[in-house]
């Protein structure tokens, strides 16, 4: 089976750094994904790690270690509009078709202060 | 490209009452996704299909649901009858390819309530 945990909920100050955690356990991984959904609003694509390490992107990082089924989304220089849910998917091969399909974690809540 | 299209962005009806949700994908995307996001279970796959044939319905709740896709530019997803527990947003996506790097663009989805 498969199952993804994130917390529920953070809370961050206007300028600081944040970390967003992300646990898995596949059958099949094959890349993991980090989305950014507003309220009321779709999920958009942030990020895609499939080696360990650690991927940059602006403001955004994203890191990997498939040994420990461990991800995290670090967001720094935060600002108000980073209030968001962040939701953490990783792709399954066991999981309907030959590469596998997107399994979402229900998705960490970050509420920006200022 | 206007991004992957939803109808109606709302939708309230009764108990009972058919109810069927509209997609158009991004063109030349192959593949397309029946995603329903709720509190309890965050975003859950429904179906999905690649070159217009599903491949894939085994997230498809009961026999109530069922999704089609005529073409490549069109999809519903049909609930008859409705029931208040499928409340919910109802997303579809669509992508180039189901492997590797290739990502999920998103609908902004319809917010379906049933009472």
């Amino acid at each position: 089976g498969q199952n993804i945990d994130q917390p529920t909920e953070m809370t961050a100050t206007e300028g600081a750094i944040v970390q967003i955690n992300c646990t898995y356990q596949t059958s099949g991984f094959n890349g993991l994904f980090w989305y950014q959904q507003h309220a009321g609003e779709a999920p958009t694509f942030l990020s895609y790690n499939v080696l360990d390490g650690l991927e940059e992107k602006g403001r955004f990082s994203s890191f990997l270690s498939r040994s420990k089924g461990y991800s995290y989304l670090l967001l720094k220089e935060l600002q108000m509009k980073d209030s968001a849910s962040y939701l953490c998917a990783v792709r399954d091969r066991s999981y309907g078709g030959s590469q596998g399909n997107l399994i979402f974690g229900k998705g960490t809540k970050l509420s920006v202060k200022p | 490209d206007a991004g992957v299209i939803q109808s109606p962005r709302h939708e309230v009806t009764e108990m009972g009452q058919e109810v069927t949700l509209r997609c158009k994908p991004i063109s030349g995307h192959d593949y397309l996704f029946w995603y329903r996001q709720t509190m309890m279970r965050g975003l859950e796959l429904l179906i999905y299909f690649n070159n217009n044939v599903p491949i894939d319905d085994s997230g498809m709740p009961e026999d109530r649901f069922s999704a089609k896709m005529p073409n490549a530019s069109f999809s519903t997803l049909k609930i008859q009858p409705s029931e208040p527990r499928d409340s919910a947003v109802y997303f579809c996506a669509s992508s180039l390819a189901a492997q590797g790097r290739a990502e999920a663009f998103f609908g902004q989805g319809t917010r379906l309530t049933v009472v």
